[in-house]
């Protein structure tokens, strides 16, 4: 069955380390996004991409880092300049950009930093 | 810029009673709606979509209606059942520079008591 893979489901981490999250996708979509989730705020846009080599930040990328090398995989960096990285991550996808295309979700990835 | 708002949680209701959950949206242009469902430890999973004004979208028994006139899409189901316990997300999509942008509601956590 084809879907979207996220890897750990649980990660830990010391305050001041970067850590990656990985996002992997068989659905054969050009779109991929990186959403984190709060209590009580809904999911915010950290990052997208639409083709490989290319991305754009989101509404909350101060933080973060993203490569797209190949299509199947848009993983995300935490980077120690994020204020707050503790949450959870949600990687999604999309078949194209248009408005219509509704979005495939991970399981979430969730981090843990202290 | 666009918004979503959804009726605050949590929403507890016995079996078998009628589910409604307001959402309303501002956008410019003509989004696409969707209602998204997250069930706990879990990412969104699609629940229902409607691409144009007066559209329906309805699955699993839950129906909500593309409304322009008053700017909503309110989620319905006749009949909730214990396994309907979830967060229920509103969104809206739109294409904006070749990119497609989808704001989500905060969520709204339904509680369902046998």
């Amino acid at each position: 069955d084809g879907g979207i893979t996220q890897s750990p489901k649980y990660l830990f981490r010391k305050e001041g380390q970067n850590v990656t999250l990985s996002c992997e996708q068989n659905l054969n979509h050009d779109a991929m996004y990186w959403y984190r989730q709060d209590p009580g705020q809904g999911l915010r846009l950290i990052y997208y991409s639409q083709i490989v080599n290319d991305f754009q930040k989101g509404d909350i990328a101060e933080g973060y880092s993203v490569s797209r090398e190949k299509k199947e995989s848009f993983p995300l960096t935490v980077t120690s300049a994020q204020k707050n990285p503790t949450a959870f991550y949600l990687c999604a996808s999309s078949i194209s950009p248009r408005g219509e295309s509704p979005l495939h979700f991970g399981n979430g990835t969730r981090l843990t930093v202290t | 810029g666009n918004s979503v708002t959804q009726m605050e949680g949590p929403v507890t209701l016995s079996e078998e009673a009628f589910l409604t959950i307001n959402c309303t949206y501002t956008a410019t242009g003509y989004p696409s709606l969707f209602w998204y469902v997250q069930y706990p430890g879990e990412g969104l999973q699609l629940l229902l979509k409607a691409t144009k004004a007066d559209d329906k979208g309805s699955n699993k028994g839950f129906e909500a209606t593309y409304r322009k006139e008053t700017t909503s899409f309110h989620l319905e189901k006749g009949s909730v059942q214990v396994s309907d316990s979830a967060v229920y997300f509103c969104a809206l999509s739109d294409t904006a520079g070749g990119y497609q942008k989808v704001t989500f509601g905060t969520g709204t956590k339904l509680q369902v008591i046998p």
